[in-house]
């Protein structure tokens, strides 16, 4: 099993409509986990991160975790053509390094 | 925020050049600074994780003679491709750490190395 596993898409989701991203992990990146943005050609940008079981919000981005079942995952409300880009899951364990996903390719269609 | 000055943001060389990139930090001290490269279509593998003022800890499948990480100061960590061929093409981003595991990383505007 990957430490951190992430569908590569591409999910496509109207623009208006919730888009749900999903990560699963393994116990040796279990402790903190972060979603990140990558626009083409850029390098990532900080959306939201998260440690603890339960939803944490920020504005139209909710982070959620499963620590029961390792899985975390991001929900976009009111998706806009600017959301569209590669958004990479990563996870942290015991040290500093964090453990990048291969990444969801996501389009939001107009 | 945290700023970090990455340059340059594009390279274009013959085979063979050695090319450095450098990351420095710009209103804070990074005592860690990682190094990332990706492919196209593909996420980020981590390189090495340079220490200031120790010898860089390379990733597995990484050759330390051939990216040579250097972090002399809390403020600069450079990486230096030696002798770069075409398989190094790719985008190098560096990135630092708040220092707590439940913080994140943020990263440079990285690099990208095309190597003819």
């Amino acid at each position: 099993q990957k430490e951190v596993e992430q569908n590569s898409g591409p999910l496509s989701v109207p623009e208006g409509a919730i888009a749900s991203l999903n990560c699963t992990y393994s116990d040796r990146v279990s402790q903190s986990f972060f979603w990140y943005r990558q626009y083409s050609g850029k390098s990532p940008e900080l959306i939201m991160s998260i440690y603890s079981n339960g939803d944490k919000e920020d504005g139209r981005f909710t982070a959620q975790l499963n620590k029961a079942s390792q899985y975390v995952s991001l929900l976009i409300r009111d998706s806009q053509p600017s959301d569209s880009a590669t958004y990479l899951c990563a996870g942290r364990g015991g040290n500093e390094k964090l453990t990048f996903g291969t990444g969801t390719r996501l389009t939001i269609i107009p | 925020g945290a700023v970090v000055s990455q340059h340059p943001s594009w390279v274009i060389c013959k085979s063979g050049t050695s090319v450095k990139i450098e990351c420095r930090s710009l209103d804070f001290q990074a005592t860690t600074m990682f190094w990332y490269r990706q492919f196209p279509k593909q996420s980020l593998m981590l390189m090495a994780t340079s220490n200031e003022g120790s010898k860089a800890t390379y990733e597995q499948g990484v050759e330390k003679d051939k990216f040579l990480i250097n972090h002399a100061s809390l403020t600069l960590s450079t990486l230096t491709v030696t002798s770069a061929h075409p398989e190094d093409s790719s985008f190098y981003i560096c990135s630092w750490g708040e220092g707590q595991v439940n913080q994140p990383q943020h990263f440079g505007d990285g690099t990208r190395l095309s190597i003819l």
